[in-house]
């Protein structure tokens, strides 16, 4: 059974950078998409970005200028970067695995994707 | 980005009470749908994909239905285990976006 475990500091200074680990236990990294999510107190949940297990990225537009997801298969861990935190940036975060489904639509083989294991999430809190 | 929104933001009902949950997404995404459910200090867990495929495990009382713009989730017979914060996020196209979620308590 696949398990993932977010790791790094709880606490952050302003302007400085977050720096989180999610290490994957039970399995291989291979061949999924690694994702990164947050919940900041009394909101909703927002996608920051993945990556796949051979190095590409997608970013959320909002935090593209900040943020770095990087992957160690040797390691079997992915990890985010985020500079120039501030306290907007104090949230949960959670690391999460996306897999797919393949379907027969009109135009031919699609997917669908979801994200199908998640950690317990880890509290990083920006201040000074 | 396509904005996803959820309603109610929350609702109290009674053990064996059916429960509904709606989603609209701001433009069709088909059905690049998928429900959570997440309960405090555990990691979330996904329910149905596609809209209205139920991951393996999940037992057959709750439900998706929807396509398009408008979808539901419906939990036939509330148990309770059930309490629990159920939340819904588009797979269509990146950004990847996520409803406000419903929590769901006891009455």
């Amino acid at each position: 059974q696949v398990q993932l475990q977010e790791s790094g500091p709880g606490l952050v200074k302003p302007s400085e950078t977050l720096s989180l680990t999610c290490t994957v236990s039970g399995g291989s990294i291979s061949t999924y998409y690694w994702n990164w999510i947050r919940q900041s107190p009394g909101k909703g949940l927002e996608w920051i970005g993945y990556i796949y297990y051979s190095g590409s990225t997608n970013y959320n537009p909002s935090l593209k200028s900040r943020v770095t997801i990087s992957v160690d298969t040797s390691k079997n861990q992915f990890s985010l970067k985020l500079s120039s935190v501030t306290a907007a940036d104090t949230a949960v975060y959670y690391c999460a695995r996306e897999s797919s489904v393949a379907f027969i639509a009109a135009a031919g083989t699609s997917y669908y994707y979801y994200m199908d294991v998640w950690g317990k999430g880890t509290t990083v809190t920006v201040s000074s | 980005d396509i904005q996803v929104t959820q309603s109610p933001s929350s609702l109290s009902a009674s053990i064996g009470d059916r429960v509904t949950i709606t989603c609209r997404a701001s433009e069709g995404i088909n059905s690049y749908l998928n429900w959570y459910q997440h309960k405090p200090g555990e990691a979330p867990k996904i329910l149905i994909y596609g809209a209205s495929s139920l991951q393996t495990g999940v037992p057959s009382r709750f439900s998706g239905s929807g396509s398009g713009t408008d979808f539901t989730l419906t939990i036939s017979s509330l148990q309770p285990e059930d309490f629990a914060t159920y939340f819904c996020q588009q797979s269509y196209s990146p950004p990847r976006t996520f409803g406000q979620g419903t929590q769901v308590d006891i009455k």
